[in-house]
């Protein structure tokens, strides 16, 4: 069955930087687009970045645009986020989610557990 | 950036009765919408996308309906397990990928 697991997240200052992780399994994780959706305390779901199949092409949220940046290793079946600058306002759960198919034009089948990331000082 | 709208916020149905959420997007998103279910804890799961296409697994009390700018979702029967958050996202005109901003569906 398809699982996506995510790790990385914790209590960090202001500016300074994470690496979350997705580990996905079940699935043939090279055949699809992968994003990070993320969700404030309380609040409803943003999404936050994508990355296409084969790590060629990303796009991000323009909150996040220049501070955050997507990748993957598809032969260990991660997906990374990269997040520098952080701010009091990227507190959030971070959740994976994989597309449900190669182009884009998909919903988000199948979502991780998400992982806590708190900027605080 | 298209806008999802969802109403309303909250809702409170009786078990056995049948909920209605509407959805409604800022500009046309054909039939490229996908509804979501939410328990306090959980991740979001997916329900329904293509407006109308029920997910693996999910049980034929929910069904959906819409194009354009329209959109509904109609849980039927409604069950303890059912009493949720739901949200509508459109993957019609990304990036961003936008969702609206959830109904809060409450037990009464």
């Amino acid at each position: 069955q398809v699982q996506l697991v995510e790790s990385g997240g914790g209590v960090v200052q202001p500016g300074r930087s994470l690496i979350l992780s997705c580990a996905a399994s079940g699935y043939t994780f090279s055949n699809y687009v992968m994003h990070w959706v993320r969700q404030a305390p309380g609040k409803g779901l943003e999404w936050v970045a994508l990355i296409s199949y084969d790590g060629s092409n990303k796009f991000y949220a323009d909150s996040v645009k220049g501070r955050f940046t997507i990748s993957r290793d598809n032969p260990k079946n991660t997906l990374f986020l990269q997040v520098n600058s952080l701010r009091p306002e990227d507190t959030a759960v971070y959740y994976c989610a994989r597309g449900s198919g190669t182009s884009g034009w998909d919903p988000f089948d199948y979502w991780g557990q998400g992982t806590l990331v708190t900027v605080s000082s | 950036d298209i806008v999802m709208t969802q109403s309303p916020a909250s809702l409170s149905v009786s078990p056995g009765e049948t909920a209605t959420l509407s959805c409604r997007a800022s500009q046309s998103i054909s039939t490229n919408l996908a509804w979501y279910q939410q328990k306090p804890g959980q991740a979001p799961r997916l329900l329904i996308y293509g407006a109308s296409t029920r997910a693996t697994g999910i049980p034929p009390r929910f069904s959906g309906s819409g194009s354009g700018t329209e959109f509904t979702l109609t849980i039927s029967s409604l069950q303890s397990e059912d009493f949720a958050v739901y949200y509508c996202q459109q993957y019609n005109d990304w990036p961003p990928y936008t969702f609206g901003q959830g109904t809060k569906l409450e037990i009464k």
